[in-house]
């Protein structure tokens, strides 16, 4: 039984230019979340998708993030036009149809932004 | 806006020792559950209490739950210095499942 994939695992671009990860989630997971942690805090929301559809977006996710989940299995998570601001660990994370269940993170993507 | 918020921040105890950590949150779960985070990696999950759950055990954890007083307390009893980790409690609230956590609390286990 795979875990939840994400890649890449780091990733440092310069300010201004445009990044995407990619999460794998637990092949029989239908939900599948985007959080994003700073240096010393916990984890806070972005964004969520029940198959491929997106149905809640946090007020974190300016219009220069844009998540998508096309077939309902990997989903991806651009950023645009990247600022140092966005230096951050990108998790994702999937969990059952039922909802009330464990939800299981990847490894996370560390972005850096010079 | 984080909901939970983990007590202590910082926690340091000899191996062997029991860990007690803290939870509280504001508004109605679905179920809570507590994470490991070892430095610049990704969340293990430990362990998930249900809303209408007390008490949980699994292997050297022990979390409960007091819904009265939007609580939750995590027990890591006969601690080792592989648990040294920072531990987060995330609440599950709403249709849409979200986790909501608190800042985390760094444990470390001295040998």
């Amino acid at each position: 039984d795979t875990g939840v994939s994400q890649d890449p695992r780091h990733k440092i671009t310069k300010r201004g230019q445009n990044v995407t990860f990619r999460c794998d989630p637990i092949s029989e997971h239908n939900r599948l979340y985007w959080y994003r942690q700073t240096l010393g805090q916990g984890p806070e929301f972005l964004t969520y998708f029940q198959n491929e559809a997106q149905l809640e977006k946090s007020r974190l996710l300016s219009d220069r993030f844009s998540a998508e989940r096309p077939k309902g299995s990997f989903s991806t998570l651009e950023i645009q036009r990247t600022e140092q601001g966005d230096s951050a660990m990108y998790l994702c994370a999937s969990s059952s149809w039922t909802g009330n269940t464990e939800a299981f993170f990847g490894q996370g993507t560390r972005l850096t932004v010079v | 806006s984080q909901q939970g918020e983990e007590d202590p921040q910082a926690l340091s105890i000899q191996e062997g020792e029991n860990a007690t950590m803290n939870c509280s949150y504001k508004t109605s779960i679905n179920n809570l559950q507590w994470y490991r985070q070892n430095s610049g990696r990704g969340l293990v999950h430990l362990i998930l209490i249900r809303s209408n759950e007390r008490e949980k055990h699994s292997g050297r954890l022990r979390v409960t739950l007091d819904t009265s007083k939007k609580s939750s307390s995590l027990l890591i009893t006969a601690s080792r210095a592989a648990d040294t980790a920072s531990y987060f409690c995330a609440t599950n609230t709403g249709a849409n499942s979200k986790l909501t956590f608190g800042k985390g609390i760094t444990l470390s286990v001295r040998p």
